[in-house]
């Protein structure tokens, strides 16, 4: 059980463009879902909390309106790059947890995003 | 503030000898230590969580880790390291007393070798 899917695994883009990234849980309900990038060699830092139905924590320093986060189930968040640049190229990983006071995260995949 | 240290970007250790990843945390209040292993171009996989209860949690793989209040370490621990450990290892926190988000250590590259 607990089971994060994200969706795609990896996607290039041009600069200027939007993407979209999903992330699911496919056996439970979440109902904290986070996201995160990672650069290369370098922890996970934390961009975003999102709980379902309601709008998203942001993490200072993160611009909420280049990286649009909905959370419109228990099971789905998505978060958006607008207008991506080559900077925002970099490893976004999402994960889920039941309960966010003391609950394992579970954590998607990973998707690898490169801005041309 | 909370923080976690992983004082070691690397450890090598040889197949079949027992390994041991470091770290140690900062946090008011009651800790909730956890370990995280990630394979490469992969998320991250949940290996074992301390909440509460005795100090040795077990965990999945093998793998172990010691609570110790004292030291506030919760060290990684495996009796005979496989080369499919080889992995990148991340140590987290957060505390009790209602939501809180998750602290990353900087990670620890951990080598089997054969």
């Amino acid at each position: 059980g607990a089971v994060v899917s994200q969706h795609p695994s990896r996607v290039i883009c041009k600069s200027g463009t939007s993407v979209k990234i999903e992330c699911r849980s496919l056996d439970f309900q979440a109902t904290t879902m986070f996201w995160y990038r990672q650069f290369p060699k370098k922890s996970l830092m934390l961009m975003a909390t999102s709980n379902e139905g309601s709008k998203a924590t942001y993490e200072q320093g993160v611009e909420k309106d280049k990286f649009l986060i909905n959370h419109a189930s228990l099971t789905l968040s998505t978060l958006t790059v607008t207008s991506a640049h080559p900077e925002d190229s970099s490893f976004y990983i999402c994960s889920a947890s039941r309960d966010p006071r003391a609950d394992t995260q579970y954590f998607g995949p990973g998707t690898r995003l490169t801005v041309l | 503030a909370q923080s976690v240290a992983q004082p070691e970007d690397q450890v090598n250790v040889a197949e079949g000898n027992p390994l041991t990843v470091k770290c140690t945390y900062s946090v008011s209040g009651n800790p909730y230590l956890f370990w995280y292993v990630q394979y490469p171009n992969r998320g991250l996989q949940f290996l074992l969580k301390y909440i509460t209860g005795d100090n040795l949690v077990k965990g999945s793989y093998g793998f172990e880790a010691e609570f110790n209040k004292s030291q506030t370490s919760f060290h990684l621990k495996k009796p005979s390291a496989l080369v499919s450990d080889s992995a990148l290892y991340f140590c987290a926190v957060s505390h009790s007393g209602g939501y809180q988000k998750v602290t990353f250590g900087t990670g620890t590259k951990l080598q089997v070798i054969p």
